[in-house]
């Protein structure tokens, strides 16, 4: 059984479109995460939900939007996509704030 | 405020001998640190963690690291280096939420 999941593995889209990316965890954790990796392997924090409740909400351009309907899903949605919106986006669950955390197998996003 | 270095972008090591990977932070509060390991194309997969207590942690594939308070370091070590673990490294800091290094690349040659 995967503990988290993400939807699609592969996103292959065209600049302006909007697109979403899904992710979710059995693992029975509190709290959820989203990451972007940059070509470079940087990986920075965009969002973090505690028990369905934005508690992280970096410096991230208002075209990402964030939703989680319940404990075990958060969604990823983004707006008009650009070039620089290329990544590698990981979703990631703790138990609740401060613990180690588990990562999906990321979602590759190219902006063509 | 928090922040991790990793020195070393790049490591390269042969098979059986010693890994070193470095990784120094900065945080006003007790930090909690942790290693994780990407292989290409995977998610990031937890290797090891501190918190509170033994300052020595054992990990999982043989990796352990050892918090120095003193020198603000969390460097990950393993005896013996084996062609499976060449992948790429990253040290973060806690607790409220994790700031990543930049990740070290290790290469194990035959």
């Amino acid at each position: 059984d995967t503990a988290v999941s993400q939807t699609p593995k592969y996103l292959v889209t065209q600049m302006g479109n909007d697109k979403s990316i899904k992710c979710e965890q059995n693992l029975g954790h509190d709290t959820m995460y989203w990451y972007k990796q940059d070509s470079k392997k940087f990986l920075k924090i965009m969002f973090s939900y505690n028990n369905k409740e934005l508690i992280i909400n970096e410096t991230v351009p208002n075209r990402f939007s964030p939703k989680s309907p319940d404990k075990a899903h958060l969604n990823l949605h983004i707006n008009s996509l650009e070039l620089g919106d290329s990544a590698v986006y990981f979703c990631a669950s703790s138990p609740f704030v401060g613990l180690e955390q588990f990562f999906g197998p990321g979602t590759r996003l190219t902006v063509l | 405020a928090q922040s991790v270095t990793q020195l070393g972008s790049h490591v390269s090591v042969s098979e059986g001998a010693l890994v070193l990977l470095r990784c120094n932070y900065s945080s006003s509060v007790p930090p909690y640190l942790f290693w994780y390991v990407q292989y290409p194309n995977q998610g990031l997969q937890l290797l090891l963690k501190y918190t509170t207590g033994a300052t020595l942690v054992k990990g999982i594939n043989g990796f352990e690291a050892e918090f120095k308070k003193s020198e603000t370091s969390f460097h990950l070590t393993k005896p013996s280096a084996h062609m499976s673990d060449a992948a790429e490294y990253f040290c973060a800091v806690g607790p409220d939420k994790l700031i990543f290094g930049t990740g070290t690349r290790l290469q194990v040659f035959p």
